[in-house]
């Protein structure tokens, strides 16, 4: 069946530093990506989204591109700040699926 | 601002009672959902409605029950809550007819059974 993987956290890093989290996913068909982010004590939030193949989706200087040859969607940003820190969920909707299929998310710790 | 609400944000309760989680959300949304989110963060689907009168159970299996009487309504009931229920309790929405559709989320209700 369809699944993502994440990379598993927690991931540490000072401010300004370069971002990565790594997302992988299986899936029939095509199906949409996203990345969600979960602030301490709230619920989740829609960062960014693609719907095909080499779409980029970006939000709040945060970027990630579909690539369809590698099944990935890995999440960047150039310059972390400390209020980036939070839990981050890679999700795929694939055209039969009943509701979003969610990686286990990584958590992202920013220090000054 | 969130569009869907949650009630309580934070419930303490002993075992055997029964409890409602709320969820309402303003949007006029058809698909709602249930998600469970554990102490490692990981969420799993516990209940689903594509709207009014329609309810399914999702990938991981759970002991509550949920009804859609209103679009705008998808409470979560507990008949009598145990220590294995204390988790996160996440309420969602999305439009229907589109895959591509972002969830919106409540804020959650953290329950704990003791």
């Amino acid at each position: 069946g369809d699944s993502v993987t994440q990379m598993e956290g927690p991931v540490t890093l000072s401010e300004e530093a370069f971002l990565t989290i790594n997302c992988t996913y299986t899936a029939t068909g095509y199906p949409s990506l996203f990345w969600y982010v979960q602030y301490p004590g709230e619920g989740l939030q829609l960062l960014l989204k693609a719907t095909k193949a080499d779409d980029k989706g970006s939000n709040k200087g945060f970027e990630a591109t579909y690539r369809k040859e590698t099944t990935s969607f890995h999440l960047e940003k150039g310059s972390v700040q400390v209020s980036d820190s939070a839990v981050y969920f890679c999700a795929l909707s694939s055209w039969a699926g009943t509701a979003l299929i969610f990686g286990k998310g990584t958590t992202l710790s920013v220090s000054s | 601002e969130a569009d869907i609400y949650q009630t309580p944000r934070y419930l303490v309760i002993g075992t055997g009672k029964k409890i409602t989680l709320e969820c309402s959300q303003t949007m006029g949304h058809d698909k709602m959902y249930w998600y469970q989110q554990d102490p490692g963060m990981e969420l799993h689907l516990i209940h689903y409605s594509y709207g009014v009168n329609s309810t399914e159970k999702g990938d991981l299996s759970s002991e509550s029950t949920v009804s859609r009487i209103r679009t705008e309504h998808f409470p979560l009931t507990l008949e009598s809550a145990r220590p294995s229920h204390t988790s996160q309790y996440l309420c969602a929405s999305s439009e229907s007819g589109d895959t591509n559709s972002p969830l919106h989320f409540g804020n959650g209700t953290r329950l704990t059974v003791t």
